[in-house]
């Protein structure tokens, strides 16, 4: 069962416009949510993230939102790119016992179309 | 220059031979693990290790064996067990698990292996 559901497998936008890549969680013990950014043939980088204390976090042209009553993220990348092509992972984390667990949403592909 | 380095890039390999996966950091941290990738799919966690000589299984740790003799290093065995070992195989690591910290979820990637049995 996900827990982190990336429902778009892929979005197209055009250069310019804003790219809106939705996350939603079922886990309401998740208090850190990250999103990574991945190209073919190499490993995530990591792109933002944001504490569950926090509804906003805003880094350059890339934003995030958190609702947790609707426990749902968006990332948001205004002006979109060419370079922003790339498939995007939806992260959140928990105490799993003593330590920190980890869960992947399955990735959303992104085209930003010149 | 700190970071994780994977090697080779590009790895075959005849069914029914063991194969181990390199994965090298040098950014210090504790935390070390496993993912492997399969196209369309997400990242499925396959083994990790919170410290050095204690690791715990994935969520697909079955055919899989690893070490951890030593903080910079973790490699993989991919054993004639695995049904499907043809992947990408990705190691991260994080600075491990500081009460208080979630923070230091953030885990940093290495550049990966594919993995092809012939």
């Amino acid at each position: 069962d996900q827990q982190v559901k990336q429902n778009s497998p892929s979005l197209s936008v055009q250069e310019g416009r804003i790219s809106i890549l939705n996350c939603d969680y079922t886990n309401s013990m998740f208090d850190y949510f990250l999103w990574y950014k991945k190209y073919p043939a190499e490993g995530p980088t990591f792109l933002i993230s944001i504490s569950s204390i926090k509804d906003k976090n805003e880094d350059g042209r890339f934003t995030v939102f958190l609702n947790k009553s609707a426990k749902h993220l968006s990332l948001h990348i205004v002006p979109s790119q060419p370079g922003d092509s790339a498939v995007y992972f939806c992260a959140a984390s928990a105490w799993a016992g003593n330590n920190r667990k980890l869960i992947w949403g399955l990735g959303t592909s992104l085209a930003v179309n010149p | 220059d700190g970071g994780i380095t994977q090697s080779p890039k590009y790895l075959f390999r005849k069914e029914g031979q063991n194969v181990t996966l390199s994965c090298e950091q040098n950014l210090n941290h504790d935390a070390m693990y496993w993912y492997r990738q399969d196209p369309g799919q997400g990242l499925r966690l396959i083994y990790y290790s919170q410290i050095v000589n204690d690791f715990q299984k994935g969520d697909i740790a079955e055919g899989y064996s690893v070490s951890r003799e030593k903080k910079e290093s973790f490699p993989l065995t991919v054993t004639s067990a695995q049904k499907n070992p043809t992947a990408f195989y990705l190691c991260a690591s994080s600075m491990g698990e500081i009460p208080g910290l979630a923070g230091d979820d953030e885990q940093f990637f290495g550049p990966g292996t594919r993995l092809t049995v012939l």
